[in-house]
């Protein structure tokens, strides 16, 4: 199985922060990645996709990057609806897809 | 507005059995594969398994297969998630979602809100 590594486990930021977390893939997964956004007690919900494709109705605030093994999702001004956890999945395994296990962002 | 509603879900005994549905609605739930995907209490996401659109292919994670059946009624516009055999580790809420195509970087692009499953004596 492809092993997903997210970091930092946690961030602490505040609001109008620019706020950038990684996920290193444990093999080469090409741009196979997307990205979701959960908030205590919610589904995840579906940022990006494609490493940097932003899903419709996401603000441009977030932006992702990378291929192979190593990615970014950046959120360059961050709001207060943003807190939440960050999980990475990468789909070159497809359907057997992982994820990683998340980046919560906090309120500093 | 697409929609899909868990249900199904509640407390069972060690080696008891549970059936989640998914109830799909706002989409072409027949053109459509899908996924489950658990989520144990304060930890990360786990797919379990997926099944394609006419049902006919269909995958389970390692930690699942032999105990859990993925099956879909397209007439009814549901997915279904037969659980035997229940373990303690198989605590978790359980959504389905849908599995989007190349165009989507094959993500799962919608999420239900979950249906919570305690196995527990």
């Amino acid at each position: 199985d492809i092993q997903m590594t997210q970091s930092p486990s946690s961030v602490s930021a505040s609001v109008g922060d620019r706020v950038t977390m990684t996920c290193r893939a444990s093999q080469g997964i090409n741009n196979w990645l997307a990205w979701y956004q959960q908030k205590p007690g919610k589904a995840p919900k579906l940022l990006m996709f494609a490493a940097s494709s932003l899903q419709r109705g996401v603000p441009s605030r977030f932006s992702g990057s990378g291929s192979g093994t190593d990615f970014t999702l950046t959120i360059s001004s961050l709001q207060p609806e943003d807190f939440a956890t960050y999980y990475c999945q990468q789909a070159n395994s497809f359907p057997r897809v992982t994820f990683g296990g998340g980046t919560k962002v906090e309120i500093k | 507005e697409v929609q899909l509603v868990e249900s199904g879900g509640g407390l069972v005994q060690p080696g008891g059995s549970l059936r989640l549905s998914c109830a799909a609605s706002g989409f072409t739930f027949n053109s459509h594969e899908m996924n489950w995907v658990r989520q144990a209490p304060g930890k990360g996401l786990q797919w379990i398994s997926y099944i394609s659109s006419s049902g006919s292919t269909i995958y389970y994670a390692d930690s699942v297969k032999g105990r859990f059946t993925i099956s879909r009624d397209n007439v009814k516009n549901s997915l279904y998630l037969q659980m035997n055999s229940l373990r303690a580790e198989d605590t978790a809420i359980y959504y389905c979602a849908t599995q989007g195509g190349y165009s989507y970087g094959y993500s799962s692009v919608e999420w239900g809100q979950g249906t919570l499953v305690t196995v527990s004596s």
